[in-house]
């Protein structure tokens, strides 16, 4: 139980595209989702957390029109990356958890490159 | 903000135990948790310790939890190759919106 997908797990773009990164829980209800950005042999940072049916909350220093999360069901959210640029280039990993438990399930990650 | 601190590397022999250290700041963390992270994948919990706990065991995992200290361990019994990876200790305060703080990661390496 408890499993989360990512998708896509890889994407290259070109600069100036917009990039959208799906998160689903595929066997619970997830009322909670965070996203994070991980740099190469560096520790998780959290970017946002979003509660099903309401915006997102960003944590300091990461630009809200930059990254657009949604999280319209229970079951999906999504990040979108608008106009990236190759300093966007990272792992992305997307966590979720229940209404009755603290504990974040993963996914596997998005790795992004931007030429 | 909260603080989490692991050592960056850790070296041991296959059959060996390792044992993970990592300290914490936040003196009302309610959770503990150890995740597990192979290169270019996801994290995968491993396990997790309530705060009121000293102690759990899973298998071959022993969690070990010091609050005193602020000082958490995880050990792994009969270390194997496929435990190479890297390990993330990471501690939640319920009232912080659940958002986990992570330390900075113990790359594992299991040598023949």
């Amino acid at each position: 139980g408890a499993v989360v997908s990512q998708h896509p797990s890889r994407v290259i773009c070109k600069s100036g595209t917009s990039v959208k990164i799906e998160c689903r829980s595929l066997d619970f209800q997830a009322t909670t989702m965070f996203w994070y950005r991980q740099f190469p042999k560096q520790s998780l940072m959290l970017m946002a957390t979003s509660n099903e049916g309401s915006k997102a909350t960003y944590e300091q220093g990461v630009e809200k029109d930059k990254f657009l999360i949604n999280h319209a069901s229970l079951t999906l959210s999504t990040l979108t990356v608008t106009s990236a640029h190759p300093e966007d280039s990272s792992f992305y990993i997307c966590s979720a958890r229940t209404g009755n438990t603290d504990t974040q399930y993963f996914g596997p990650g998005t790795r992004l490159t931007v030429l | 903000g909260e603080d989490v601190e692991q050592s960056l590397f850790l070296s041991v022999r296959e059959g060996d135990s390792s044992v993970i250290n990592c300290t914490y700041t936040d003196s009302s963390s309610t959770y503990l948790y150890w995740y597990k992270q192979e290169p270019g994948a996801g994290l995968q919990l491993l396990t997790y310790i309530f705060s009121n706990m000293d102690m759990k065991q899973d298998q071959r995992l022993t969690v070990l939890l010091n609050k005193k200290d602020k000082h958490l361990s995880l050990r792994i019994a009969d270390t194997q190759t496929g435990d190479s990876a890297i390990y993330f200790c990471a501690e939640v305060n319920t009232g912080t919106a659940s958002k986990l703080t992570f330390g900075t990661g113990t790359r594992l390496q299991v040598t023949l």
